[in-house]
């Protein structure tokens, strides 16, 4: 089974800044690799696909990169509705989450 | 506009059985393949189950496999998770979510989740 590991689990942050959170698999996930943010009580959000596709109707100051088995999801400048937990997912092979980046408010 | 709605949740006693319903509406359901995906409380999510578009494939996480059990109804729009021999780490939020062509696989489309509680 494929293993996803984030970095960090909680993120202190202040608006305005470049936050960027990690997701590494165990093994090549090639670009089949999602973000996902959950707000307490809310399903989770596809934010990102295949690595560093934007999602229709998401903030352009989300961004995805990486390929293999490193990836980074980046939040340009922190708005206040970006305070959440943001889950990184691989669907090479069926589907595996990250345990998940709780971002919140310094 | 795409919506899941899942029901079928509650409390059952730790042994017993449950089967979660999921309603899709707004899509063209029998030209997706679906999953479920759980929630404990307080914890991340963990996917459990995919189907294929006619139903005939399913898979599973090892940590259900061979107590839950997917199905689909094309002709009612319905995805079903049938639950037996529940144990109280099976609690949580059950969401069914759709990937979506449009985002390259990303599961683009999610119920608002239904509560099972365990308990003995």
């Amino acid at each position: 089974d494929i293993q996803m590991t984030q970095s960090p689990s909680t993120l202190s942050a202040s608006v305005g800044d470049r936050v960027t959170i990690t997701c590494r698999a165990s093994q090549s996930v090639s670009s089949w690799l999602a973000w996902y943010q959950q707000k307490p009580g809310k399903a989770p959000k596809l934010l990102i696909y295949k690595a560093s596709s934007l999602e229709s109707g998401v903030p352009s100051r989300f961004s995805g990169s990486g390929s293999g088995t490193d990836f980074t999801l980046t939040i340009s400048s922190l708005q206040p509705d970006d305070f959440a937990t943001y889950y990184c997912q691989q669907y090479n092979t069926f589907y595996t989450f990250g345990q998940g980046t709780k971002l919140e408010i310094k | 506009e795409v919506q899941l709605v899942e029901s079928g949740g509650g409390l059952v006693q730790t042994g017993g059985s449950l089967r979660l319903s999921c309603a899709a509406s707004g899509f063209t359901f029998s030209s997706y393949e679906m999953n479920w995906v759980r929630q404990a409380p307080g914890k991340g999510l963990e996917w459990i189950s995919h189907i294929s578009t006619s139903g005939g494939t399913g898979s599973y996480a090892d940590s259900v496999k061979g107590r839950f059990s997917i199905s689909r109804d094309n002709a009612k729009n319905s995805l079903y998770l049938q639950m037996d021999s529940l144990r109280a780490e099976d609690t949580g939020v059950y969401y069914c979510a759709r990937p979506g062509y449009s985002s390259g696989g990303g599961l683009d489309s999610w119920g608002q989740g239904t509560l099972v509680t365990v308990s003995s």
